[in-house]
Order: structure tokens, then sequence, then C-alpha cells
């Protein structure tokens, strides 16, 4: 039962212009979130995160935004640029669990020059 | 700081072959995850150790899996019997408490596994 859902494998996106990557949760005792990005052949990296307090935080061209009624949220790039072309991963913590963290399955998101 | 380090980077081995991953993860942190990249499940978190004791083994597929952490600086994951499904790209991260909350992850570069 896959607890954090990216119901899109891939994203094309022209650039210059916004990408949205959604992700879906079904686990209400999320309470912390995080982006991850993905190279090739290198690990996931630490881009962005957001508690379950606030539903909105933005870091530079990177804005995340929490939907908790709708156990939703959704990482906006602007403006998109080739190399944010990756893998990214959403996961989510719950309160009880330390620091492990359920990974969904990924979006790859393209950029198109 | 080095950051975590996992070896070898890449494996090749023949179905039956014991394999032997390594990761040293970054100084002072006191969590350690082991996870597996695959097309079909994505990034499953296989088990996770705090101060070099397993928390969580929820994850292994089977009792051909195991993972150890004998020190702070150390730990291994290792498949016996290996077979091709256990073909996939496997992360090993780190990270600790600061006290501010759930705490960010810091990945190695993953060592990609591939079992005739």
């Amino acid at each position: 039962d896959q607890q954090v859902k990216q119901n899109s494998p891939s994203l094309s996106v022209q650039e210059g212009r916004i990408s949205i990557l959604n992700c879906d949760y079904t686990n209400s005792m999320f309470d912390y979130f995080l982006w991850y990005k993905k190279y090739p052949a290198e690990g996931p990296t630490f881009l962005i995160s957001i508690s379950s307090i606030k539903d909105k935080n933005e870091d530079g061209r990177f804005t995340v935004f929490l939907n908790k009624s709708a156990k939703h949220l959704s990482l906006h790039i602007v403006p998109s640029q080739p190399g944010d072309s990756a893998v990214y991963f959403c996961a989510a913590s719950a309160w009880y669990a330390g620091n492990m963290l359920t990974f969904g399955g990924g979006t790859r998101l393209m950029v198109k020059p | 700081d080095a950051g975590v380090i996992q070896s070898p980077r890449h494996e090749v081995t023949e179905m039956g072959q014991e394999v032997t991953l390594r990761c040293k993860p970054i100084s002072g942190h006191d969590y350690l995850f082991w996870y597996r990249q695959t097309m079909m499940r994505g990034l499953e978190l296989l088990i996770y150790f705090n101060n070099n004791v397993p928390i969580d083994d929820s994850g292994m597929p089977e009792d051909r899996f195991s993972a150890k952490m004998p020190n702070a600086s150390f730990s291994t994951l290792k498949i016996q019997p290996s077979e091709p499904r256990d073909s996939a790209v496997y992360f090993c991260a780190s990270s600790t408490n600061t006290g501010t909350g759930v705490e960010t992850q810091y990945f190695g570069p993953g060592t990609r596994l591939l079992v005739l």
C-alpha cells in the first residue's frame, strides 16, 4: 500500500514556463514533507520541505504548496530551466517515525530549451 | 565533509553469488538508511539504524538480505544468494537530529547492482 504517490511518472515543460509536480498521500499522521531531486548516476539531494503547520514554503524558484484537507502537495518551479531536468521525489514523515521518510515513486521532469 | 560514501559504485555478479554493499555515513550522523530504487517500485526503504541499532527492517525483501552496522562509521548490506530480480540501485543515506524536527537525509551516490 503506497502511502505516498506521484501519479505522473514524467512531465515535459518548455524552458521559462512553470513546472508543477504533484504528490498525494494517504497517512493523516504525516506532518512533514520534503522534495528531493535526483540526477542520473547520483543520489537524491534535498530540495525543499514544508511542515504541516504551513501551507506554503518558498525558496527562490521553488515553492511547495500543501493542502492538508486534500492530502496533496505540489512543487512549483518558476521559471523552469534545462538544468532542472531530473527525477523529483516527494517524501513524507510522521512524528512517531523518527527520521524515517516514505518516498513516492518519482516524477521525471524534462525541461526543453 | 566528504558526504555519504558508498562502495562499490557498480557491481556485476552472477546469480547465486554473495554481494556486499558498503556505506560510510557522514561523521556525526546517528541515523543510517538503506534504500533500493527500481523502475517498478521507485525508492523503497529496506532498513534503517539509529545509533548502530536496527530500528525497522520491515522493508527487507527476504532472508537473503541482511544488514549490519558494527560501528557508527560503517554499514554493510549483504545479499546471499543474489538473484537477477535484485538488480537495482542501492542507496545509503544518513541523518541526525538537530532538534528542529524531521531531519534531512543525505544520500550517497548509490551502488548499481546487476545480477546476471
